[in-house]
């Protein structure tokens, strides 16, 4: 069976620095690839994606993600964090029949901004 | 184009009742998947239909059922309701198969 593991619970940055969160991957095959983020008592909402081709994809907000097949990885990166992108970011994979919406989800990372 | 609406958005109910959640995916979608969060055990799916046909099932006991209609409004059930139920109860919706997932705003379910 699939896994996805977010190694960092938490993450505080500096607002303007850059930003990275971290997804390692679990599955034999390449699955589809996505991130979330969710604000509290909100639903999620997508960032971005990678189902094959390219392996850096760019997203909404600025944020882009780079999918390395050697490592299992699909790390999220933002160059410069603003104060309304704190919230908490989930990466998830997609297999099977329906990849796009049968989805398992990492533990999510909450982030934080320092002004 | 209006996103995925789920209804109602707080629900509490008591231990042993059972609760009908709805949800009405984007327009043209036919896909919907149904999750449930809490703080201990993350996201997790519960089931996916297609065109009225449930495909998919997650790890989830069988008091945990649901149905699409014609219109491709999904329904989820939960009988005899259990205090570990309490959860963000997400629904998202696809296109088609093998395209991504937009979600809804979910509906918050607290069992006393």
């Amino acid at each position: 069976a699939q896994s996805v593991t977010q190694p960092d619970i938490h993450i505080t940055v500096s607002e303007g620095a850059s930003l990275e969160l971290r997804c390692n991957y679990s599955y034999g095959a390449t699955p589809y690839l996505f991130w979330y983020v969710q604000s509290p008592g909100q639903g999620l909402q997508l960032l971005l994606k990678y189902f094959s081709g390219d392996t850096l994809v760019q997203g909404i907000k600025g944020f882009e993600a780079e999918f390395k097949r050697s490592q299992s990885s699909f790390n999220l990166r933002k160059p410069s964090v603003h104060w309304s992108d704190a919230a908490e970011y989930f990466c998830a994979v997609g297999v099977g029949n329906n990849a796009g919406n049968m989805l398992t989800f990492g533990g999510g990372t909450r982030l934080m901004v320092k002004p | 184009k209006a996103g995925v609406t789920q209804t109602p958005r707080y629900l509490i109910k008591t231990r042993g009742q059972q609760v009908t959640l709805s949800c009405s995916p984007i327009s043209g979608h036919r896909s919907v998947s149904w999750y449930q969060q809490t703080p201990g055990q993350g996201l997790q799916f519960l089931f996916e239909y297609f065109s009225e046909t449930q495909r998919n099932k997650g790890n989830f006991p069988g008091r945990f059922s649901g149905r699409q209609f014609s219109n491709s409004r999904s329904e989820m059930n939960v009988s005899t309701l259990e205090l570990g139920d309490s959860a963000l109860y997400l629904c998202a919706s696809s296109f088609s198969m093998n395209t991504e997932a937009f979600f809804g705003q979910g509906t918050r379910l607290t069992v006393v």
